[in-house]
């Protein structure tokens, strides 16, 4: 149990151009939902915590008009790089908390999306 | 503010040998702690999760300890094998902010292990 989906696994789209990616929770709901983006052969960043029906909370240095998220039930969230550039070429995952067989709340990640922007 | 750091950053080893990662947080007000690993362009997969009450915990061949008060955790892989090539990162979730809880993660080891 606990499955968390991406989609798509890969996009590329010309500099300018919007990109929605998508993070559901496939057996379970969830509230909460949270982004992050990876560059190559670096570590996970926290970008915001997505809130079912209200607004998304972000992280110190991430623009909030660029980075668009809405959840809007409570089994997806959706994440819309605005007006990408090729700096925003990155790897990002979602993640989602639930109770996994330790009996504890732990958060469950999704497989990521490659966007490259060219 | 949390920092997790990860040491090596990179490790190479050939098959059959037990490693050690190691991670270590600075601040001890921690609820658990994750390890996770992630192959070449892929989510990440859970390994082990150590509540901050718990020593150790254990799966198959790996193994990680946690000792909260000096603000270090280690993995223990045993007799390791090429399909246990991948980064594998640790995270920690803090106390006091629910069941939703942000994680801080580590900079990351990226194993080989060769034939």
């Amino acid at each position: 149990g606990a499955v968390v989906s991406q989609h798509p696994s890969w996009v590329i789209c010309k500099s300018g151009t919007s990109v929605k990616i998508e993070c559901r929770s496939l057996d379970f709901q969830a509230t909460t939902m949270f982004w992050y983006r990876q560059f190559p052969k670096q570590s996970l960043m926290l970008m915001a915590t997505s809130n079912e029906g209200s607004k998304a909370t972000y992280e110190q240095g991430v623009e909030k008009d660029k980075f668009l998220i809405n959840h809007a039930s409570l089994t997806l969230s959706t994440l819309t790089v605005t007006s990408a550039h090729p700096e925003d070429s990155s790897f990002y995952i979602c993640s989602a908390p639930s109770r996994g067989t330790s009996g504890v709340n732990e958060q469950f990640f999704g497989p990521g999306t490659r966007l490259t922007v060219l | 503010k949390q920092e997790v750091t990860q040491i090596p950053a990179a490790l190479s080893v050939p098959e059959g040998e037990n490693l050690v990662l190691n991670c270590s947080f600075t601040d001890s007000a921690i609820y658990n702690l994750q390890w996770f690993r992630q192959d070449p362009g892929k989510g990440l997969t859970s390994l082990l999760l150590i509540q901050s009450s718990q020593r150790e915990q254990t799966s198959g061949r790996l193994n990680a300890s946690l000792d909260k008060s000096s603000g270090r955790s280690t993995l223990y892989i045993a007799a390791s094998q090429p399909g246990d090539s991948a980064t594998y990162l640790c995270a920690v979730r803090p106390v006091g902010t629910g069941t939703a809880s942000k994680l801080t993660f580590g900079t990351g080891t990226r194993l080989q292990v060769t034939l």
